[in-house]
């Protein structure tokens, strides 16, 4: 199934860097966007979600959707050895049941002091 | 913070036998869910869960899995007869209904030996 496909890196920045993630899909019908960041040994925590296509912006982390692409965005600025993690990207709609998610892989992130 | 809550951390259960995994879901939350991510592999929807039944069930949630709400508090995911491919990690999350917001616990390890 490749409903969600996502570059699962590894990426490896220094810090201070901008870091660009993304992911495609191919179900036209996803309206809901989500960025969940995943520690190891822990489960995803929401970081952002968006509606429809176009920007949302929080302290450092701003994510795109681009519907007509097919594909979403998620850059964080000023990147810190906190940010660390696996991101993953999820999406729903289009019929489904409220909240059923549907996952790219996840890219895992370093970023070194 | 509220949060969910799942236990064991890690069950380790022989082929054929019988598994029941906890979750205590955030207490105002409506909406329960399940999810598995085999190593390596993406987070995969299982089951959602509203009213008292289930809403939608993938093709991963055939006759050996099972969900039960015991009470006010408790959530639980039930496989009958464990296969070595049940392997993963598996993560509950709840939500107060919309399509953004799945809140996920930390996961239970389930190791089929």
């Amino acid at each position: 199934q490749k409903e969600v496909e996502q570059d699962p890196g590894p990426l490896s920045v220094p810090e201070g860097a901008i870091v660009s993630l993304n992911c495609t899909y191919s179900n036209s019908a996803f309206q809901y966007f989500m960025w969940y960041r995943q520690y190891s040994r822990k489960g995803p925590e929401l970081l952002m979600y968006t509606y429809s296509s176009g920007n949302k912006e929080d302290g450092r982390f701003t994510a795109q959707v681009d519907k007509s692409s097919k594909y979403i965005s998620l850059f964080i600025r000023d990147s810190q050895p906190s940010d660390s993690a696996t991101y993953l990207c999820a999406m729903s709609g289009g019929g489904s049941t409220l909240g059923r998610l549907y996952f790219g892989r996840g890219t895992q992130l370093t970023v070194w002091p | 913070e509220p949060e969910v809550t799942q236990t064991p951390s890690h069950q380790v259960t022989q082929m054929g036998q019988e598994v029941i995994l906890r979750c205590v879901p955030i207490s105002n939350h409506l909406y329960f869910y399940w999810y598995r991510q085999i190593l390596g592999q993406k987070v995969e929807f299982l089951v959602s869960f509203y009213n008292n039944e289930i809403s939608e069930k993938s093709e991963i949630f055939d006759d050996q899995f099972s969900v039960e709400r015991p009470d006010g508090s408790n959530f639980t995911l039930k496989i009958r007869s464990t296969k070595l491919e049940d392997s993963a990690m598996y993560f509950c999350a709840s939500g107060t209904g919309g399509f953004t917001e799945a809140f996920f616990g930390q996961g239970t390890r389930l190791t089929v030996v």
